[in-house]
Order: C-alpha cells, then sequence, then structure tokens
C-alpha cells in the first residue's frame, strides 16, 4: 500500500500544452510537497502545503499551479509547458510543519515530464 | 548557488569494504542534515540524520559524522552490501520557521557496490 503515490509516472507532452500531475498520501500528514529534480539531479521544492494551504512558492513561473483539494492531495497543474519544464517531479508529505523528527520527509516515486 | 554540494557524482566500492560519501554546505543556518537513498524509478527515503548538536550519528551499518567548523558531513556505510548500490542525497534543513520543514538538497552520489 504506497504511502505517497503520484501520477502518471510518465509524461510526454508537447510545448504549450497544459498538462497535470496528482498527488496523493494515506499517511495522515498535514504538510504535502513538490520538489523539482533538474537535469543536475538537484532536488529543489517548489510549493509547500499545509492543510490544503500554501505556505512555500519558491520563486516558481506563475505556469505552475499547486491545488490542494484536501490536505491528502496535492495536485500540480503547469500551463503552457516548455522545454526547461522537463524534469522529474516528486511529491512528498511529512506529519507537519513544526516536526523535525528523523525522516519526516516521504517521497513518492516520482513524476518524468518531457517536453517536447 | 548551490547550498549543498555533493561533490563526488558517483563512488565504487568493493563488497565488504567500507563506502564513504562526503557532502559540504555553505549555510550556517542549517541545523539539521539528512541522508536519503534512492533507488531508480523511486523516490528518496531517508537513511539516517543528525542534528548540529552533535557530531556522530550511528544506526546499523550506517554512520554520518558532522564537523561543522568545516560546513562537511559524510556517510559511512560498512561493510558496504550489493543491496547498497544507490543514489544518495545529503540534505540540509534550517530551523523551523511558518514555511515548515525546508529540505535543501545535493546533486547527489551514484554508489556502486561490486560483488
Amino acid at each position: 500500500d504506497t504511502a505517497v503515490s503520484q501520477t502518471p509516472k510518465y509524461l510526454v507532452t508537447q510545448m504549450g500544452n497544459d498538462k497535470s500531475i496528482k498527488c496523493e498520501q494515506n499517511l495522515g500528514h498535514d504538510t504535502m510537497y513538490w520538489y523539482k529534480q533538474d537535469s543536475k539531479k538537484f532536488l529543489k521544492i517548489m510549493f509547500s502545503y499545509n492543510n490544503k494551504e500554501l505556505i512555500i512558492n519558491e520563486t516558481v513561473p506563475n505556469r505552475f499551479s499547486p491545488k490542494s483539494p484536501d490536505k491528502a492531495h496535492l495536485n500540480l497543474h503547469i500551463n503552457s509547458l516548455e522545454l526547461g519544464d522537463s524534469a522529474v517531479y516528486f511529491c512528498a508529505s511529512s506529519q507537519d510543519r513544526w516536526t523535525k523528527n528523523t525522516g519526516e520527509l516521504f517521497f513518492g516515486e516520482g513524476s518524468r515530464l518531457t517536453v517536447l | 548557488d548551490q547550498q549543498v554540494k555533493q561533490n563526488s557524482p558517483s563512488l565504487s566500492v568493493q563488497e565488504g569494504r567500507i563506502s564513504i560519501l562526503n557532502c559540504d554546505y555553505t549555510n550556517s543556518m542549517f541545523d539539521y542534515f539528512l541522508w536519503y537513498k534512492k533507488y531508480p524509478a523511486e523516490g528518496p527515503t531517508f537513511l539516517i540524520s543528525i542534528s548540529s548538536i552533535k557530531d556522530k550519528n550511528e544506526d546499523g551499518r550506517f554512520t554520518v559524522f558532522l564537523n561543522k567548523s568545516a560546513k562537511h558531513l559524510s556517510l559511512h556505510i560498512v561493510p558496504s552490501q550489493p543491496g547498497d548500490s544507490a543514489v544518495y542525497f545529503c540534505a540540509a534543513s534550517p530551523p523551523l520557521s511558518n514555511a515548515g520543514n525546508m529540505l535543501t538538497f545535493g546533486g547527489g552520489t551514484r554508489l556502486m557496490v561490486k560483488p
């Protein structure tokens, strides 16, 4: 039973299209995140939501719009896709935003987006 | 400007020997450090962590050392096993704020343990 699941795992699309990636966690966590792993393999935080409320937006273009219908879901919608958006996007969750215990970030398997 | 760096993109070690993965950071505000392990087509999974008030934390075959003056940490795996072959990410966290636990990751080191 996957704790943090993302769909789709692979996404190939044309420039200019709009696409969404969905994320769900069944851990009962309050905080969810989107990270982007770029071509240089660095994982960089994009967004953080706590109980459906946006708490971090790390200089991400407006074309990226996260949506959290409830605290178990954090979806990522991308408008007008560009070549540079090609990356692996990881969803993650943590118990809450104040916990700093060991291993508190649980990651999904990643969604590889390729923009042609 | 990468605040967390892993300067060795890959490391090859013989089974049974020690693996040492290194990580450097520049932000002196970081007070908590973690290592994550990632297999292909999977998300990173937590391995071990250390608070800045400590200089060593051990968990079975895995030990993390922190040298705050040098802003350097290392992960030791001994003995190394073929199943340890994966990409290892170092991550650092500043003091908690209203924004939550913002981890900054290094670029990863691919460890290959040869049988």
